[in-house]
């Protein structure tokens, strides 16, 4: 069975500071990672993904991620938060298999709160 | 933005009372789910289907039922609503699974179910 860890329930950050949000996960086998951002009102819309390749994954608005075979942790980041970047992000986990449909474990999420 | 439409955005029911909550999508994508989302629980599959009539329960399934009689439509209904089902509940949509496009989902805008 997968699980995702989000380690920090809220994060309160200046504008213009950098800022980390933290993911771990377990699962027994190889996985796919995405982090999703959800703004006040609105639905969860990707924010980058984890297939393959490179460890360092950079999605939209700035953001990046890290993924730490050895750590378990798949950490978003991004140098320079703006007031916009406010909202709720979700770490997902998926299991890499082929065929049919992969279950999708999300994290309960964390609050990014940037202060002006 | 992926063409997905929630319907209700809100609703105010009554225990005891069946609700049916309806998404459409214009992605012609085989894969549909339903979501719950609640604080400190992130989010939950309800149900998914993977085509027309096929469909299985995800983690949280009693008390739920759900058809997709037609691609771009799947309905989620709460047979006999409680209280416990108040909740956001969110669809989403994914094209058949394929490494390359290994489970990225695309969500609706949501649906704020209140059972009093």
């Amino acid at each position: 069975a997968q699980s995702v860890t989000q380690l920090d329930s809220q994060v309160p950050v200046f504008e213009e500071a950098p800022v980390e949000l933290r993911c771990n996960y377990s699962s027994s086998v190889s996985v796919y990672l995405f982090w999703y951002v959800q703004y006040p009102n609105q639905g969860l819309q990707l924010l980058l993904k984890y297939l393959s390749g490179s460890t360092l994954v950079k999605g939209i608005n700035g953001f990046e991620a890290e993924f730490n075979k050895s750590q378990t942790s798949f950490h978003l980041r991004k140098p320079s938060v703006h007031i916009s970047d406010t909202a709720e992000y979700f770490c997902a986990v998926s299991d890499r298999r082929s065929g049919g449909y992969q279950k999708v474990t999300f994290g309960i999420g964390t609050k990014l709160q940037v202060i002006p | 933005d992926a063409g997905i439409t929630q319907s209700p955005r809100h609703k105010v029911t009554e225990t005891g009372t069946p609700v049916t909550l309806r998404c459409h999508q214009t992605e012609n994508h085989r894969y549909m789910y339903w979501y719950r989302q609640d604080p400190g629980h992130g989010l939950r599959l309800i149900h998914y289907s993977y085509g027309v009539k096929d469909t299985d329960k995800g983690e949280v399934s009693d008390g739920y039922s759900v058809s997709r009689s037609k691609t771009e439509d799947f309905l989620l209904t709460l047979e006999s609503a409680t209280s416990s089902q108040t909740s956001v509940y969110f669809c989403a949509i994914s094209e058949s699974p394929g490494l390359a496009l290994q489970e990225t989902q695309y969500f609706g805008p949501g649906t704020r179910l209140l059972v009093l």
